[in-house]
């Protein structure tokens, strides 16, 4: 049974430090992994999708990485602006339905 | 905006009252799954339709029940409601989930039961 979990639960920074969310999952034979932000009270946004044949993704000044063999991917983020604010899920996909999505990491980005 | 509209946005019932959420997926997708997201956690997979037929159910009872109809808009209905439904729950569509293509979220529907 996959299960997801993501370090820290909860990230503090100040303006313009550059952070790594990480995401770790216990089967490997995912077919990809989808990185999500989600503001308070609000729906999920997608963020980055990384296919198993793919170790990274990039998209502004967000990198997503995949590393199979040992169960994890990490979300880069570069520059960090107070709108960065929110939680940060990660979702593994291991094919048919199945969607499993970590609890999430909570960050605030201080100005 | 990911084109997938959920309705009501709010909503408070009863225990033990029935309720039917709403789903209108993206132009093009042909598969809905429903999520519950209590607080401070991270959605949990209710179950999928694909084509009108449910393909994949997570670990929810009966009473939690869809629809997907021929333009591929859904409902969630839950019967016998509890406390601990109280919830925000998320459509999400696709285009053949089963292909591993990228899920669209929508804004949710906050279910509160007292």
């Amino acid at each position: 049974k996959q299960e997801v979990t993501q370090i820290p639960a909860a990230l503090s920074v100040p303006e313009g430090e550059n952070l790594v969310l990480n995401c770790s999952f216990t089967d490997s034979a995912i077919y990809n992994l989808q990185w999500f932000r989600q503001d308070p009270g609000k729906g999920l946004t997608s963020l980055l999708l990384i296919q198993s044949s793919q170790r990274e993704q990039t998209s502004g000044r967000l990198n997503a990485s995949l590393d199979k063999s040992s169960g994890r991917s990490t979300l880069y983020i570069a520059a960090s602006q107070p709108g960065d604010s929110a939680t940060y899920l990660c979702a593994s996909f291991t094919g048919g339905f199945k969607t499993i999505f970590g609890a999430g990491t909570r960050l605030f980005v201080k100005a | 905006e990911t084109g997938v509209t959920q309705s009501p946005t709010h909503l408070i019932k009863t225990r033990g009252q029935q309720v039917t959420l709403r789903c209108s997926s993206q132009s093009g997708h042909n598969t809905v799954s429903w999520y519950q997201q209590a607080l401070g956690q991270g959605p949990q997979f209710i179950f999928q339709y694909y084509r009108e037929e449910e393909n994949g159910r997570g670990n929810f009872p009966p009473r939690f029940s869809g629809l997907q109809f021929p333009n591929y808009s859904s409902e969630l209905n839950v019967n016998a409601l509890e406390l601990d439904d109280s919830a925000l729950y998320l459509c999400a569509s696709s285009l053949q989930r089963s292909s591993g293509n990228t899920i669209y979220f929508g804004e949710g529907s906050w279910l509160t039961v007292v």
